[in-house]
């Protein structure tokens, strides 16, 4: 089984157009997060939920909007894409908001915008 | 967020040991000290991490300075498997305002010949 899943795997749309990605985990973990990564390779946090809650917002345009419907599942929805959107969308989770333990990553979503 | 500094790529031959070199003269007292990698076209690992003592997993060893301004990350005998960008990462301990996110540098690109 599959520690965090993502879907889709590879997304191709036009500029405009609504989108989301949605990510499981089946660890039990209480906090997930939504990682992106642009061509140059860079790794950065967009948001990151502890039981549904949302704790780390990192000044990520309002188009993008996380959800989680319960602390299994966070999924990620972009509103009006643009070229600049196309990138690699990773999930992750891990314990719980203070845990200093490792993270579980998903396999990644590649995003390209037309 | 603390930061660390990495050499931008390394190289090894495979069955030989690796020694992976961060530094991070800036750490605090609550910060843990994490090291990822990413294979290609995949989504980060976890590998090892530690505090102030030295640690060993089944992937490989993490030596600590005494004190804590650098860390090495020890691949006993480098594989073609081996072959990823390494990130050391600094994680907050449990309480702190960053929540325990994970913040990436730009790693070590790994290179293992045969």
């Amino acid at each position: 089984d599959t520690a965090v899943s993502q879907t889709p795997k590879y997304l191709v749309t036009q500029m405009g157009n609504d989108k989301s990605i949605k990510c499981e985990q089946n660890l039990g973990h209480d906090t997930m997060y939504w990682y992106k990564q642009d061509s140059k390779k860079f790794l950065k946090i967009m948001f990151s939920y502890n039981n549904k809650e949302l704790i780390i917002n990192e000044t990520v345009p309002n188009r993008f909007s996380p959800k989680s419907p319960d602390k299994a599942h966070l999924n990620l929805h972009i509103n009006s894409l643009e070229l600049g959107d196309s990138a690699v969308y990773f999930c992750a989770s891990t314990r719980g908001q203070g845990s200093t333990g490792e993270l579980f990553f998903g396999e990644g979503s590649r995003l390209t915008v037309l | 967020d603390a930061k660390t500094t990495q050499p931008n790529s390394m190289e090894s031959n495979e069955e030989e040991p690796v020694h992976l070199p961060c530094n991070h003269s800036t750490i605090s007292g609550t910060d843990y000290i994490h090291w990822y990698r990413q294979l290609p076209s995949q989504g980060p690992e976890y590998v090892i991490h530690g505090l102030t003592s030295n640690v060993n997993n089944r992937m490989a060893s993490l030596a600590i300075a005494e004190d804590r301004k650098s860390s090495t990350l020890i691949l006993h005998r480098a594989t073609l498997r081996d072959a990823a960008v390494y990130y050391c990462i600094l994680r907050e301990r449990t309480g702190g305002t960053s929540y325990g996110k994970l913040t990436f540098g730009q790693g070590t690109i790994l290179t293992v010949h045969p």
